[in-house]
């Protein structure tokens, strides 16, 4: 069965500083997907990123970057020069090819606190 | 466009009580995602649907959680004989295409459920 691994439960930055979230995966499926999303304070979930478990290139997007290594079931997120709206929680999710649908599963989240 | 949207947002229940929770998801989107999300925790599959027809409901705690998406479109989950282990936040997500994982899932804003 999937599963999702956040070991960080809160990680607090100062504003400008860089921030590394991360995500540890299990799953039997060669074909599969990861996303992350972002829950702000306000609660709604917000979808940040997708990758697919066949392209291991790592990519920037803004502020945003992400490292995924298959060798290790990892997928890794970094804010670069966060900034205080950067503060919410952080989910890592997975979805299985080879399953019936393409339900997430989530980790259990990373709360960011980014103070001025 | 409109989101995902769902209500009521928020419901205050007596134990005991049925409730409906509806979702309305993003117009031309073929599957519609049920989630529970305990404080603290990631969200957890509930159930979901390609067009009108149940796919997977293999994520319901038991026979008193039900879902029903009639006409293909809106989405009603019903909890019968509500227990207080029931509250939490009750999410629906949307994607378009039926059950391609590789398609990001938009969630709506949720309906926070307490059952006293």
């Amino acid at each position: 069965a999937q599963k999702v691994t956040q070991a960080q439960t809160e990680i607090s930055v100062v504003e400008k500083e860089d921030v590394t979230l991360d995500c540890v995966y299990e799953t039997r499926d060669t074909t599969y997907y990861l996303f992350w999303y972002k829950q702000p304070p306000s609660g709604e979930l917000v979808f940040l990123i997708r990758r697919n478990s066949f392209d291991e290139q790592n990519e920037i997007s803004g502020r945003y970057s992400w490292n995924f290594q298959k060798s290790t079931s990892s997928f890794n997120f970094t804010i670069t020069a966060s900034q205080v709206v950067d503060s919410a929680v952080y989910f890592c999710a997975l979805s299985e090819a080879e399953a019936a649908g393409n339900k997430l599963t989530f980790g259990g989240g990373t709360r960011v606190l980014v103070k001025p | 466009g409109a989101g995902v949207s769902q209500s009521p947002r928020y419901k205050v229940t007596k134990r005991g009580q049925d409730v409906a929770l509806r979702c309305d998801p993003i117009s031309g989107h073929v599957s519609l995602y049920w989630y529970r999300q305990a404080l603290g925790q990631g969200p957890e599959f509930l159930t979901y649907f390609n067009y009108e027809a149940q796919q997977d409901k293999s994520g319901l705690p038991n026979d008193r959680f039900s879902a029903e998406r009639p006409e293909g479109s809106i989405s009603t989950l019903t909890i019968q004989r509500t227990e207080q282990r029931d509250s939490a936040m009750y999410r629906c997500a949307s994607s378009l295409s039926p059950g391609a994982s590789y398609n990001e899932q938009f969630f709506g804003p949720g309906t926070r459920l307490t059952v006293l």
